[in-house]
């Protein structure tokens, strides 16, 4: 079974600092994704990486960034955090296919 | 409990009963549709998928039906049981920029009455 965990389920920070999000998957795989997911509003794509150390934005990145230094691991930064970006994080990978595979989420408050 | 479920479309079902999730995409284009299930506290597991070329698929109690003409997928959930309660989000793929990109709808909970 193809494994994507979270470094955290729940994490409450405070307005201004700075927030890692760690994301790993255990099946080689080559895609990886990290989406917002809000009431009402489905998931929002913020950015993904199909490569080490390739980024593309998705359709959400301000105030986001991204780092992806080794195959498995996937970063997702909140340089100066603000309220608005209270939410759940999703991390997610995929293999060659459109299937994507998901993490158990963070929920991240900011204060 | 998890918040993502607020202010979603809701379908109350009795156990035992079948149950049929809607959902309209919007590009023509869209090559394969997935269909995922959202426990609380959890992330989103695949259920179904089925490309374009097809216009239905069944699994293991579920079934997919496509409709390309009016852009129309639907989740159909036989003899419902309680532990199918959860929100189901359709998801669309489509080709952006020379990479795979899901959309996905806003979702849908599923409440399942004993």
């Amino acid at each position: 079974d193809v494994k994507v965990t979270q470094s955290s389920r729940y994490l409450v920070k405070r307005t201004g600092e700075k927030v890692f999000l760690e994301c790993v998957q255990d099946m080689d795989h080559e895609n990886m994704f990290w989406y917002r997911q809000d009431p009402g509003l489905g998931l929002r794509l913020i950015y993904f990486s199909y490569d080490v150390k390739m980024k593309e934005k998705g359709d959400i990145p301000e105030g986001y960034s991204v780092s992806r230094e080794k195959k498995e691991r996937f970063s997702l930064i909140l340089e100066s955090a603000s309220t608005n970006q209270t939410s759940m994080y999703l991390c997610a990978s995929r293999p060659q296919g459109p299937e994507q595979y998901f993490g158990p989420g963070t929920r991240l408050t900011v204060t | 409990g998890e918040s993502v479920g607020l202010h979603l479309p809701t379908l109350s079902v009795q156990e035992g009963d079948n149950s049929i999730i809607n959902c309209a995409y919007s590009n023509s284009a869209s090559d394969y549709f997935i269909w995922y299930k959202q426990e609380s506290g959890k992330g989103p597991q695949f259920i179904i998928d089925i490309r374009s070329n097809m216009d239905k698929r069944q699994g293991q109690r579920v079934t997919v039906l496509l409709n390309k003409t009016v852009k129309h997928l639907s989740l159909q959930i036989a003899a419902t049981q309680p532990g199918d309660s959860a929100v189901y989000f359709c998801a669309e793929n489509i080709i952006s920029g020379g990479y795979n990109k899901l959309i996905f709808g806003a979702g849908t909970r599923l409440a399942v009455h004993p």
